[in-house]
């Protein structure tokens, strides 16, 4: 166990709908990073935050979003949702801010669009 | 930029035989380089990691790691493979500094045969 939590564990929804996916770091832990695991296009980092701003941007979508609050916990917005989005969503936590960190990962949420 | 490539997307070996899996990275910094393993159904775990340190690196479960910058290669390998062994280990690669995000590899299939 990381000590990293996600949920839900699994979410199933329509094409056009939006989701929330959350995750609690590991106590101590200020960077949220999420990431998408998908057949085709494998894993892929998102978006990182810390301390409540901001970090580092991967391949996210515009109609996706994140935030994280001042209890550091993090969400991940999935809005306009359409089928090639169905994938597993990460999240990872680690103590400061640099990426090359050790990253802790969370178990996934598995989101499946219909 | 940086890159990752996991030369077999799966290898199969005896429980007891020796265990290599290969990666080569490109990264115009010094590069950051880890191993994570994916159990089913489970989230990403941190075997090792190289940070620009020691050259050969060891891990946990018994796995270690060779950084040949010359060959620009990353290979995990361990002595003898056990049947929990089996999972998705991913390569991964990210620049020494800055806000680079990691690169993940595409993943190599362990199956360890009794």
């Amino acid at each position: 166990d990381s000590g990293v939590t996600q949920t839900p564990k699994h979410l199933i929804t329509a094409t056009g709908q939006r989701v929330t996916l959350r995750c609690s770091p590991r106590s101590g832990d200020l960077s949220v990073y999420w990431y998408q695991q998908s057949l085709d296009q494998g894993l892929q980092f998102l978006i990182q935050y810390y301390n409540g701003e901001e970090r580092a941007k991967g391949n996210i979508l515009e109609r996706f979003s994140a935030q994280q609050f001042p209890d550091l916990h993090s969400e991940l917005n999935l809005s306009s949702l359409e089928l090639g989005d169905s994938a597993l969503y990460f999240c990872a936590s680690s103590v400061e801010g640099p990426i090359t960190d050790t990253q802790y990962f969370g178990p996934g949420t598995r989101l499946t669009v219909l | 930029a940086q890159s990752v490539t996991q030369l077999d997307s799966h290898v199969s070996v005896s429980e007891g035989t020796p265990v290599l899996l290969r990666c080569n990275y490109s990264s115009s910094y010094s590069p950051s380089l880890f191993w994570y393993v994916q159990h089913p159904n489970k989230g990403l775990q941190l075997l090792l990691k190289y940070t620009s340190a020691a050259t050969l690196v060891k891990g946990i479960n018994g796995f270690e790691a060779e950084f040949k910058k010359s060959e620009t290669s990353f290979h995990l390998t361990k002595p003898s493979a056990h049947m929990s062994d089996a999972a998705e280990y991913f390569c991964v690669v990210s620049a020494f500094s800055g806000n680079t995000p990691l690169v993940f590899g595409k993943g190599t299939r362990l199956s360890v045969i009794a």
